[in-house]
Parts: C-alpha cells; sequence; structure tokens
C-alpha cells in the first residue's frame, strides 16, 4: 500500500533530550511537509522540503531541525531549545510544492515532561 | 494570515446534506481554494478542490460562486463518520516556497443521530 507514515504514534520524552519523529513516504512525493498542531488550533508549518538534499524553513522553524537525505524520509527533530514541544506533530508529501493536493500521516503527539 | 473565514460549528442530522460555507474575499485569480477535513486525532484527509468551476468527486461537491469570494463545501447524505473538523485553504498557482497551505481552525462539522 502506498502511503505516509510517521512513528511512533505517541512519544514522551524528558524536557532538555532532542527527540527525532520519523516520516516515510513510498508515494514517489518530491516535496514533504512538517506541521506542529496544538489543542483547538490549525496547523503551522515547521519545515518543508521540495526536493533532496533541500528544505526550507516554514512559520515557526525556531528549535527544530530537518533532514532530507532520502526522498523517502524527512525525519523531524525537535531540540532541547524548542520552549513548547509537547504537540501533535504531522507529516505530509506531495508530488511537488505550490498547489498539488498534500497527502498526510496519521501524525506523532509528542508529550515533555 | 487568514486568508478564509468559516463558522467555526456546525450540527447536521444523519442522512441529510451538509453545507459549510467558507468567505474568500481576498483570493485571487491564480489561487485554488482547498478543502480538507481532520477526524480526531489523526491526519488531514483531503477532499477536494477547485479554481472557479464548480467540482464533484466522490466524497463531495465544491461550489465556488461566480465572484470566487466565497464557496460552500456540501456533503450530499451526511453520515456519523463525516464528524470532523474541515478545513477550507486558499493556495497560489506560483508559490514555491511556504505557506502554500494556511490551515486556520476550521469549523468543526457535527452528525448527529
Amino acid at each position: 500500500d502506498g502511503g505516509i507514515t510517521q512513528s511512533p504514534k505517541y512519544l514522551f520524552r524528558k524536557e532538555g533530550q532532542n527527540v527525532t519523529l520519523s516520516c516515510e513516504q513510498n508515494l514517489n512525493h518530491d516535496a514533504m511537509y512538517w506541521y506542529r498542531q496544538d489543542p483547538g488550533q490549525g496547523l503551522r508549518l515547521i519545515y518543508y522540503s521540495q526536493i533532496v538534499n533541500d528544505f526550507q524553513k516554514g512559520d515557526i522553524a525556531e528549535g527544530y531541525s530537518v533532514s532530507r537525505e532520502k526522498k523517502e524520509s524527512f525525519p523531524l527533530t525537535v531540540t532541547s531549545a524548542q520552549k513548547n514541544p509537547t504537540a501533535f506533530y504531522l507529516c505530509a508529501s506531495s508530488p511537488r510544492t505550490g498547489t498539488d493536493t498534500q497527502y498526510f500521516g496519521p501524525g506523532t503527539r509528542l508529550t515533555v515532561l | 494570515d487568514a486568508k478564509t473565514t468559516q463558522p467555526p460549528s456546525m450540527d447536521c442530522a444523519e442522512g441529510r446534506a451538509a453545507n459549510l460555507p467558507c468567505n474568500h474575499s481576498t483570493i485571487s485569480g491564480n489561487e485554488y481554494v482547498y478543502w480538507y477535513r481532520q477526524i480526531h486525532s489523526q491526519g488531514p484527509q483531503y477532499i477536494i478542490h477547485g479554481l472557479k468551476n464548480n467540482e464533484t468527486n466522490e466524497m463531495a461537491s465544491l461550489i465556488i460562486t461566480e465572484d470566487r469570494k466565497s464557496s460552500t463545501l456540501i456533503l450530499p447524505h451526511a453520515t456519523l463518520r463525516d464528524t470532523a473538523v474541515y478545513y477550507c485553504i486558499v493556495t497560489s498557482i506560483y508559490q514555491t516556497g511556504a505557506n502554500n497551505l494556511f490551515f486556520g481552525t476550521g469549523t468543526r462539522l457535527t452528525v448527529i443521530p
């Protein structure tokens, strides 16, 4: 089955620790995205990547880092510099950026204790 | 910047049509209207999109006014599984950078048995 997978679904970390969230897609999409969602709020763009080895900051990139070494993978690291890391994190992909439809993974709920 | 305005919540009786409105009075000529929905604690699901003509697919219909300043998403026979938050989003053709999709707070649709 083609799609986007995110793991794990729930993640707990202690304050001050870096944590990496996984996102994999087998849709052969060039573009991938990371969003953050807080309770009762919409989605906000953290980072996006149009092609391998390239990525750009979104609205709220501070305290986050990404890499795009493979077309299929776009991991997000939540660093200790992120002041409020507890949130629901969503990964998406699209054939290209611009107006192409984005397809979302199931999300990872991160709780920092 | 929020480009769309949606009512925060709506109810619909099961089996009836659900009509979800969206205002996008500042939409420009090259911008599309996209609709996504998000069931609690899941990733957003693409529903439909359009530029100026009405569109229909297996999930829904999208009616865009002639001046393109507003649109309505129609779920023809709402079921309990359609209970979700529905997002109306405006994006542009030539934008290849960040914010190609801005998710606001959407409309929470509750389908009532």
